[in-house]
């Protein structure tokens, strides 16, 4: 049944190496997004989707990073070139409609070394 | 800049007390204001959450009080428990449908 699935769990990488990270929202919620979270703060926005499109990617931090949702439900997130300060918890989240609340997933824990 | 300012960074609280988290925006855009519970290891997950056309909602020990005249609004968790320890975020919702995260309170409930 399930909730917001993320794949995998944890993921060490090196320096300059390209990661993807997976995120299965709920069945049925059109809304997905991404954020990103440092240790000892706050989610942070990256991108939204709603359907397959981005609706806003305002949150982004370079373009080193990208999303996709190709049929509108899995996303993956993409990380080229990583940087060390890119070492955090990327956290997917999904919601019924636009405006309705997000539900989170557990997170992807990456360490880039 | 942070858009939504917590407050205490952490809180100790014996068990039975009252436990009180406070968080301020300046965007009055802001149109929903969640909080989110979360655990070692775990994503958030939502606790109760208000709108600005209310001051003040309560689910079980948990309440959200809100000043949209001053900008604030806080959780009190009554009869604080153990379980209840956790890191807890307030946030606020903006025009694109983002959330915007406080810093998180780490509350400890001592038995």
């Amino acid at each position: 049944g399930a909730g917001v699935s993320q794949t995998p769990s944890n993921k060490v990488t090196e320096k300059g190496k390209y990661v993807e990270l997976r995120c299965d929202p709920i069945s049925g919620h059109t809304a997905l997004y991404w954020y990103r979270q440092s240790l000892g703060q706050g989610p942070e926005f990256l991108i939204y989707f709603q359907g397959t499109g981005a609706a806003d990617d305002s949150g982004l931090p370079n373009d080193r990073f990208f999303a996709v949702r190709p049929e509108g439900s899995v996303s993956t997130l993409k990380i080229q070139r990583t940087e060390r300060g890119d070492s955090a918890v990327y956290l997917c989240a999904s919601s019924l409609l636009r405006g309705e609340t997000q539900y989170f997933g557990p997170g992807t824990r990456l360490l880039v070394l | 800049q942070q858009q939504v300012k917590q407050s205490p960074q952490s809180l100790i609280v014996q068990k039975g007390g009252i436990s009180i988290i406070n968080c301020a925006y300046e965007n009055t855009a802001f149109d929903y204001f969640p909080w989110y519970q979360q655990f070692p290891g775990k994503g958030p997950a939502l606790l109760i959450a208000i709108r600005p056309d209310v001051s003040e909602k309560k689910e079980g020990r948990f309440t959200i009080s809100f000043n949209k005249s001053a900008k604030q609004f806080s959780l009190h968790i009554m009869d604080s428990q153990p379980g209840d320890s956790a890191t807890y975020f307030c946030a606020a919702r903006g025009g694109a449908n983002n959330l915007f995260f406080g810093t998180g309170t780490r509350l400890t409930v001592i038995p």
